[in-house]
Formats: C-alpha cells, structure tokens, sequence
C-alpha cells in the first residue's frame, strides 16, 4: 500500500517568514494529492490540493509543488501569521483506491508574533 | 450549512466497557467515512459507508469494533469491549460520493476517547 513521509514533525517560524513541508510517497499510481490543515479540537480542513499533471498551484499565501518523478511534493506557506499556526498534513491517493487519502504524520507549524 | 457533526466530543471509560460515537454527515453527502487518529499521526480510514452499505472496512477491527448506518444518514460506530489501545480520537467525515478526487471530504470535530 502507499506510504507517506513528511517533514519536518515541528516547525517553528516567526511571523511574516515563509514555512515549507515536505512529503514523499511511495505509489507511483497515486496521483491527487490534497493538504489539510487541523487546528486545535478540530478535524482536518482541506486546503489546497495539486493533480499529477501540474507540477505547482498556488493560492494566496500557500502553494503547493509536486515532482512526480521524484515522489515528492511540497506546501509553501509565505507571510505566515499567527493564525496558520495548525497541524498541516499531506496525503496522497489515487482512483484505484477510490482516492481515499494516506495521510503523513503531520507537521506542527507553529508561527510567533 | 452545518457540518459534519459527532458527538461525544470526549469519553472517559474504563478497560472493558462499551462506548458508542455518533455522527450526522452533511445533509445529502451519501458517502460517510469512519477514521482513527492517534496522537501525532494522520488518520487512518477505518470503515467507508456508501449510503447504508460499508463498501471497505477491511481496516475494522472486527473482533470488537461495529458501526452501522441504517438509513444511510447518521452513523454509529461503537468498541465492545475498549482496551487501553484504543484510546484516541474518532473521526467522522463525509462527501458527496467517492471515486472521484474533487469530492472533498470534510470532516467532523472528532470524539476524543480516553481508556483508562
């Protein structure tokens, strides 16, 4: 089955620096890759998610990149506020599994004033 | 709209006993998923209901693990007999259908259980 590393476990920046995570997948077959984003006593909120045929997609302040060759992709968060401090988690899945998501182990982000 | 919504948000019981978690999906969401999430990993999928038939739950501990989903609405997932390992948070999330990657799932709050 997919299995999906991320990293860093916690990340701590100051306000208005950029924050980057990053994942690796095993499945060469998964091709959607959504991020969530879980904050304290809440489940996870879908944030953004990127394709297999499209190598970056950004909106706003957050951005994600996927090198399919390489089984790695990426969530960039610049001007970070307070408010992003969360557990961002990646996940990767395709149609065969009926793109339910393997989730990584979760990133900390947390973001001082 | 309202959310996904579980209840309830904690329990605390003791090795041994039963426990049951509820969960309303979004109104017409027909696929309605069951995950664990222990402490500091992601959540793993447990069972998946299409309407009121369980399509994958070969992740079910079966042994003393039960959910079902009568009417193809609400979902009750229940431990019968809960161990010490079972202590995390259930989460419940819905979408439109499956099989597709722009159905998001969203997800409920979550039921924090504690075995003592």
């Amino acid at each position: 089955g997919e299995n999906v590393e991320q990293h860093p476990s916690t990340l701590s920046v100051q306000e208005g620096d950029s924050a980057v995570i990053k994942c690796t997948y095993s499945d060469s077959a998964s091709n959607y890759f959504p991020w969530y984003k879980q904050e304290l006593g809440k489940g996870p909120q879908l944030i953004i998610d990127i394709r297999s045929n499209v190598g970056e997609k950004k909106d706003q302040r957050i951005a994600v990149t996927l090198n399919k060759t390489a089984k790695h992709f990426s969530l960039h968060i610049t001007e970070t506020q307070p408010e992003d401090s969360a557990v961002y988690f990646c996940a990767a899945s395709w149609a065969g599994g009926s793109y339910i998501p393997t989730f990584g182990r979760g990133t900390s982000l947390i973001v001082h004033p | 709209e309202a959310g996904v919504v579980q209840s309830p948000r904690y329990k605390i019981i003791e090795k041994k006993q039963p426990v049951a978690f509820w969960c309303n999906p979004i109104s017409g969401h027909n696929t309605l998923y069951w995950y664990l999430q222990n402490l500091g990993q992601g959540p793993e999928l447990l069972i998946r209901y299409e309407n009121e038939e369980a399509v994958d739950d070969s992740q079910l501990p079966k042994d003393r693990f039960s959910a079902e989903r009568l009417k193809g609405v609400d979902s009750t997932l229940k431990i019968q007999p809960a161990e010490l390992g079972d202590s995390a948070v259930y989460l419940c999330a819905s979408s439109l259908r499956t099989g597709s990657s722009t159905d998001t799932q969203y997800f409920g709050p979550g039921t924090r259980l504690t075995v003592l």
